[in-house]
């Protein structure tokens, strides 16, 4: 079945920092990807997507590049503030067809960002 | 504005004791789902639903029952809860694959104990 395979964290960066959170997958077909964002005592929210391979989803300074040759969708943002501080989640959503509808999604990355 | 909304936000309960956690959209979407998450573990899907009186299971149905009986509303049932029930819990809802911006819209979460 698909599966989806993101960096452990807690990552801890100095605000100004650069950050990689990394995520790879694996699924048939080509799936669309996402990024979630999930503040404290909140659900998610969506960050960023790309749904083919070569896009590049960016929000709020964040960006992600969909990358069939190594099936991964990192995520970077050039400049981490204290406010950045949440739970990261990459996800696909395989391809309609066949009924099936199930969303996957990792095991989520904690970002803890110091002054 | 548009939104998932769960209740309650927190719920303790004891071993048996049968619960529902309700859920409702307001934008018109045909997709709901449901989901725990665990430390570690990450968001997996309990049910979802694509259509009223459409249900599937997902990865983790053992335990939960569901309905939907109207388009906005897709209640999650334990019949007989048990510890190792003891999680968050987050609804989700979204336009079908095809229909147009593929993006889950989560609530904000019901943290269930079973003691």
């Amino acid at each position: 079945g698909d599966s989806v395979t993101q960096m452990e964290g807690p990552v801890t960066l100095s605000e100004e920092a650069f950050l990689t959170i990394n995520c790879t997958y694996t699924a048939t077909g080509y799936p669309s990807l996402f990024w979630y964002v999930q503040y404290p005592g909140e659900g998610l929210q969506l960050l960023l997507k790309a749904t083919k391979a070569d896009d590049k989803g960016s929000n709020k300074g964040f960006e992600a590049t969909y990358r069939k040759e190594t099936t991964s969708f990192h995520l970077e943002k050039g400049s981490v503030q204290v406010s950045d501080s949440a739970v990261y989640f990459c996800a696909l959503l395989p391809l309609s067809g066949g009924g099936s509808y199930i969303p996957t999604f990792g095991r989520g990355t904690s970002l803890i960002v110091h002054p | 504005e548009a939104q998932v909304t769960q209740n309650p936000r927190y719920l303790i309960t004891v071993t048996g004791k049968k619960l529902t956690v309700t859920c409702s959209q307001n934008m018109n979407h045909e997709y709901m789902s449901w989901y725990r998450q665990d430390p570690g573990l990450g968001l997996r899907q309990i049910y979802y639903s694509m259509n009223v009186e459409v249900t599937d299971k997902g990865d983790v149905p053992e335990g939960y029952k569901v309905s939907r009986k109207e388009k906005r509303n897709f209640p999650l049932i334990l019949e007989s809860p048990s510890p190792n029930q003891t999680s968050l819990y987050f609804c989700a809802s979204s336009l079908l694959p095809g229909q147009g911006d593929e993006k889950l819209f989560f609530g904000s979460g019901t943290q269930l104990s079973v003691l």
